[in-house]
């Protein structure tokens, strides 16, 4: 396993500007989670899918987020016209669904997002 | 909905000392519950993973209980260790495959 990458490590942008993360899983892993981090807090879900299926959806996703996995591998997470309130470091999850009974979850290190 | 909190939320202890960390869930129908450990500025790495039809599970000087039914956790950790020096979260799922439900965390330091 090469574990989960993520890319950027870190990116700064300005207020209203489009930013989009990639999320490359464990080969062979078929769902994958986003999740968001502020400083002092634990991870917030945002979306996972089921290879490329995206099952669900929290009420923290609005409209400006959008969330890919085409062909069910690497996923994206585009943000739009950023706010200074979605500065946090964005996390991306796997795990081998149905495959682990135990349904155990593995992180890459995450995008920092600086919104200025 | 779901509500997962770690208490303390922060610990300092004298190296070699053992150590309790607790993690309490308000809904008791968990599929399992994963304790990870967070170094600053990194992702999460996956410690230990409890079933609900578990009771304990044990990786080397850690070890960590479930007791559903009263919707509490605790990961024991023997030995501490300045490497021990990390954010500890738990999280619980509720159904196979959906979303974990992430504590706030307990940093802790361990002290040379």
């Amino acid at each position: 396993d090469t574990g989960v990458s993520q890319d950027p490590r870190h990116k700064i942008t300005k207020r209203g500007q489009n930013v989009t993360f990639r999320c490359d899983p464990i080969s062979e892993h078929n769902r994958l989670y986003w999740y968001r981090q502020t400083l002092g807090q634990g991870p917030e879900f945002l979306t996972y899918f089921q290879n490329e299926a995206q099952l669900e959806k929290s009420r923290l996703l609005s409209d400006r987020f959008s969330a890919e996995r085409p062909k069910g591998s690497f996923s994206t997470l585009e943000i739009q016209r950023t706010e200074q309130g979605d500065s946090a470091m964005y996390l991306c999850a796997s795990s081998r669904g149905r495959l682990d009974v135990n349904e155990k979850l593995f992180f890459g290190s995450g995008t920092q997002l600086s919104v200025l | 909905k779901q509500e997962v909190t770690q208490i303390p939320a922060a610990l300092s202890v004298p190296e070699g000392e053992n150590l309790v960390l607790n993690c309490s869930f308000t809904d008791s129908a968990i599929y399992n519950l994963q304790w990870f450990r967070q170094d600053p500025g990194k992702g999460l790495t996956s410690l230990l993973l409890i079933q609900s039809s578990q009771r304990e599970q044990t990786s080397g000087r850690l070890n960590a209980s479930l007791d559903k039914s009263s919707g509490r956790s605790t990961l024991y950790i023997a030995a501490s260790q300045p490497g021990d020096s990390a954010t500890y979260l738990c999280a619980v799922s509720v159904i196979r495959g959906n979303q974990f439900y992430f504590g706030t965390g307990t940093s802790l330091t361990v002290i040379p």
